[in-house]
């Protein structure tokens, strides 16, 4: 079992391009998440899916989309990727929404300058 | 707006020693998470404390919630070296979304 794997690792970006951040689960979850984390903050839900089919709003969506592609693959896409948007982000799943733990992959590292 | 809140921001220790971390969240939960995040690493889940549940315990981690005054604090027993990582509380509210904390960096010294 990998758990929760994202791709890539890290990314460098210019302003203004895109990117899709990949995330999936081989732990059969129904539930996605999709955090970013800065520095001296904790993290912040940005989109989720409860269930596959489902996506919603979370904190902090704006300049994000989001993609449940099957149970397993949950994407984020920067369609114009701004310098506000460099930060930390990590895909989660959990058994069901209601249901209380996450567990989470080792983060993508983006910067965009 | 962040939930949750985190008491010290840093806390350095010998091992062996204890570590106790607060967390104080501002409106009413479903329960309380404490996960721990190893530098340049995702978070791990490490217990869970629901609102009607006072006390928990898990190996050398306690956990108490006071949901009177809004307050759980996580208490490490007989540090460790490997202990040294950041831990944020996270809650639960009532829309079930999960909000966390800004983090305690734990360093124990060997």
């Amino acid at each position: 079992n990998a758990g929760v794997t994202q791709t890539p690792k890290f990314q460098v970006l210019k302003t203004g391009q895109s990117m899709t951040l990949q995330c999936a689960q081989d732990m059969n979850h129904n539930s996605m998440y999709w955090y970013r984390q800065d520095p001296g903050m904790g993290l912040r839900l940005i989109y989720y899916s409860a269930s596959e089919g489902t996506t919603d709003k979370g904190e902090v969506p704006n300049g994000y989309n989001v993609s449940r592609l099957n149970k397993r693959e949950f994407s984020l896409r920067l369609e114009s990727a701004a310098p506000s948007q460099t930060s930390v982000y990590f895909c989660a799943s959990s058994g069901d929404y209601a249901r209380d733990t996450q567990y989470f992959g080792p983060g993508t590292r983006l910067t965009v300058l | 707006s962040q939930q949750g809140e985190e008491d010290p921001q840093a806390l350095s220790i010998q091992e062996g020693e204890n570590a106790t971390m607060n967390c104080s969240y501002k409106t009413s939960i479903n329960n309380l998470q404490w996960y721990r995040q190893n530098s340049g690493r995702g978070l791990v889940h490490l217990i869970l404390i629901r609102s009607n549940e006072r006390e928990k315990h898990s190996g050398r981690l306690r956990v108490t919630l006071d949901t009177s005054k809004k307050s759980s604090s996580l208490l490490i027993t007989a540090s460790r070296a490997a202990d040294t990582a950041s831990y944020f509380c996270a809650c639960k509210t009532g829309a079930n979304n999960l909000f966390f904390g800004t983090g305690t960096r734990l360093t124990v010294i060997p």
